[in-house]
């Protein structure tokens, strides 16, 4: 079975933090993906990579960067955390290829970060 | 921008009966899945559908992929208190990106 896991499960930082939230797969996939979930907006994709070193902006980029200097680990940070990134953050990953069967994404069980 | 609608948006009913979850779209998906997340998890995958017109079972539920490939039902029967959470569609227009609906909160009381 396919494990994600994610550093914390609940964190509370203050408003102008940095904050890092790391994501770790045991299953060699090459794409990672970093969403936030957001009650009646679903899920929103923030950044993705296919590969280490590479990334790609999601829908929602700003205010946050990612690194991945592994192929199993992808991290997300808040330079400055701000009240509005308050939210559910989902990290997933999804084996190689562009088949439909390879855009099956495996979550990890979040991270609730609370911006005070 | 592409969109998927889930309907309705939340759910509560009794145990043993039948339900009907919808996923729509004016965008055509290569595939379509569907993701159960309980509270305080991540989703996690239930089926892909891939043809225009399938049908997948998993036990009590029953899915379909539109002949169209752009919308999608989620049909559960006889409802127990475990099939309680949040069901969330997802299309795959191709690429990286997936789209994901809003999601259907169920709640099933015993």
């Amino acid at each position: 079975d396919v494990k994600v896991t994610q550093s914390s499960r609940y964190l509370v930082k203050r408003t102008g933090e940095k904050v890092f939230l790391e994501c770790v797969q045991d299953m060699d996939h090459e794409n990672m993906f970093w969403y936030r979930q957001d009650p009646g907006l679903g899920l929103r994709l923030i950044y993705f990579s296919y590969d280490v070193k590479m990334k790609e902006k999601g829908d929602i980029p700003e205010g946050y960067s990612v690194s991945r200097e592994k192929k199993e680990r992808f991290s997300l940070i808040l330079e400055s955390a701000s009240t509005n990134q308050t939210s559910m953050y989902l990290c997933a990953s999804s084996p190689p290829g562009q088949g439909w069967y390879y855009n099956e994404q495996f979550f990890g069980p979040g991270t609730r970060l609370t911006v005070l | 921008t592409q969109l998927l609608e889930q309907s309705p948006q939340f759910l509560s009913i009794q145990e043993g009966e039948n339900l009907t979850v919808y996923c729509n779209s004016s965008s055509v998906f290569s595939s379509l899945q569907w993701y159960r997340q309980e509270p305080g998890e991540g989703p996690v995958l239930l089926v892909t559908v891939v043809t225009g017109g399938e049908v997948k079972k998993l036990k009590r539920l029953t899915f379909q992929f539109g002949d169209a490939r752009k919308d999608s039902s989620l049909h559960i029967t006889a409802a127990q208190p475990g099939d309680t959470g949040l069901y969330l569609c997802a299309g795959w227009p191709g690429g990286f990106k997936t789209i994901f609906g809003a999601g259907t909160r169920l709640f099933v009381k015993a």
